[in-house]
């Protein structure tokens, strides 16, 4: 069965620490890998990933996609209060355009 | 289990017609949710419920109606005024609605004939 799993399930730091999220996955002909961050209502998308091995950043957000591990990594850096929030993985398959969910990891980031 | 369930998995709609897409969580949560996923891009906030007999309008409720008459279920129909209906809909649910983990149905696909 289809599943992502996301680690850890919350996180506490202090403002100015770098944070490293992890999403792995076992999906049937992975289509793409989507990152978004929760804060009130509507999650907020934040990147995309389809090819392994590509970066793609925003600002301090980063992240990576590794095909053969089967993972993604979102990287914050100099961590604000803002960024408090649930990060969200998502994954979609080609064969019956799932979209499966991971359960969020909660980052709080303290003054 | 507890859990959030979707159907129909694949919905195919003629043109003029409209078709309800079902949501049903036993969660025991107040909130739900109704986004819309297009190829390439993000979620997209249709219409949400705080509480049971009560609902808003998110970022593209245009051409979409809900209900919330239990708290259980939070069906969203898709009317005939909604020019673009082929999209991945998914449901969520939380316990409150104040920034609380979503939690996610499989979702349906939606077809146009």
């Amino acid at each position: 069965e289809d599943k992502v799993v996301q680690s850890p399930l919350s996180l506490v730091v202090h403002e100015g620490d770098t944070v490293t999220l992890n999403c792995s996955y076992e999906v049937t002909n992975f289509r793409s890998l989507l990152w978004y961050k929760q804060e009130k209502k509507a999650p907020t998308f934040l990147f995309m990933l389809t090819s392994s091995g590509i970066e793609k950043k925003s600002g301090r957000l980063s992240s990576i996609l590794d095909k053969k591990e089967l993972s993604s990594i979102l990287n914050i850096t100099a961590t604000q209060t803002g960024d408090s929030a649930i990060y969200l993985c998502a994954v979609e398959a080609y064969n019956n355009n799932d979209m499966r969910f991971g359960a969020g990891t909660r980052l709080t980031v303290k003054p | 289990d507890g859990g959030i369930t979707q159907s129909p998995k694949y919905l195919f709609r003629k043109e003029g017609q409209n078709v309800t897409l079902s949501c049903e969580q036993n969660l025991n949560h107040d909130a739900m949710y109704w986004y819309r996923q297009d190829p390439g891009q993000g979620l997209r906030l249709i219409y949400y419920s705080q509480i049971v007999n009560d609902f808003q309008k998110g970022d593209i409720a245009e051409g979409y109606s809900v209900s919330r008459e239990k708290k259980e279920s939070f069906p969203l129909t898709v009317t005939s005024a909604q020019k673009n209906p082929t999209a991945f809909y998914l449901c969520a649910s939380s316990i409150g609605h104040r920034g609380e983990t979503q939690y996610f149905g499989p979702g349906t696909r939606l077809l146009v004939l």
